[in-house]
């Protein structure tokens, strides 16, 4: 398996609601991400696990909460967006460490739109 | 700070046209070098990479050489078609533990 699950693949949602956002992988990395992507812009790193524990916040907003439940899996739980926040959600995987000259491997996406 | 600098687009060729898109890099360390590509509506896919001087990646015609000297990881491809009209990002790492740091992107569309 060399693939990055990501579910939902669209998701919209109210200002007030709260959803989440699942990503997967079973290659056995234990270095996860999160990135934001607006249209036609590079994506912008928010989130890094590694061995599961959070190392790098970008100076997120807590109205995004990552979550690593174990070394397969990564949530982002959101919760009082605004619709700024609309943007496609990205999740990479990569080895730990000195595997980080491997390079990433991206999931698909969820298209995210708050309303 | 460690970047990427990539030419801007979009750039726009005929089919069987060769591509060339250039990207210059600055490192406080020695990195690894990606490319990425970004079909539409899709995430992003490694298309090639070089972990040191003088390495070439290359992967389904593309190609970019690892260039210390002049701090440049060049992309071409000989033959474009319409399949390869997408967004390429150049980036890098630096190890170790470096974070990925990407270049802005360059659309590319193939016409037929």
């Amino acid at each position: 398996d060399t693939e990055v699950t990501q579910t939902p693949k669209h998701l919209v949602m109210g200002m007030t609601n709260k959803k989440s956002l699942k990503c997967e992988q079973h290659m056995g990395h234990r270095a996860m991400y999160w990135y934001k992507q607006k249209a036609k812009k590079p994506p912008e790193l928010m989130f890094v696990y590694s061995y599961e524990k959070l190392s790098i916040n970008e100076s997120v907003p807590s109205r995004f909460s990552p979550e690593c439940p174990n070394s397969s899996l990564l949530n982002l739980h959101l919760h009082a967006l605004q619709p700024e926040d609309s943007a496609l959600y990205l999740c990479a995987s990569s080895q730990a460490g000195q595997g980080l000259n491997y390079g990433y491997t991206f999931g698909s996406g969820t298209r995210l739109t708050v309303v | 700070g460690d970047s990427v600098t990539q030419m801007e687009g979009p750039v726009t060729l005929s089919e069987e046209a060769f591509l060339t898109i250039n990207c210059t890099y600055t490192a406080t360390g020695y990195p690894s070098l990606f490319w990425y590509v970004q079909y539409p509506g899709e995430g992003l896919q490694l298309l090639l990479k070089a972990t040191k001087a003088d390495d070439k990646g290359s992967n389904k015609g593309f190609e970019a050489t690892y260039r210390k000297e002049t701090t440049s990881f060049h992309l071409e491809k000989g033959s474009v078609q319409v399949s390869d009209s997408a967004v390429y990002f150049c980036a890098l790492s630096v190890p170790p533990g470096g974070k990925l740091i990407f270049g802005q992107g360059t659309e590319l569309s193939v016409k037929p």
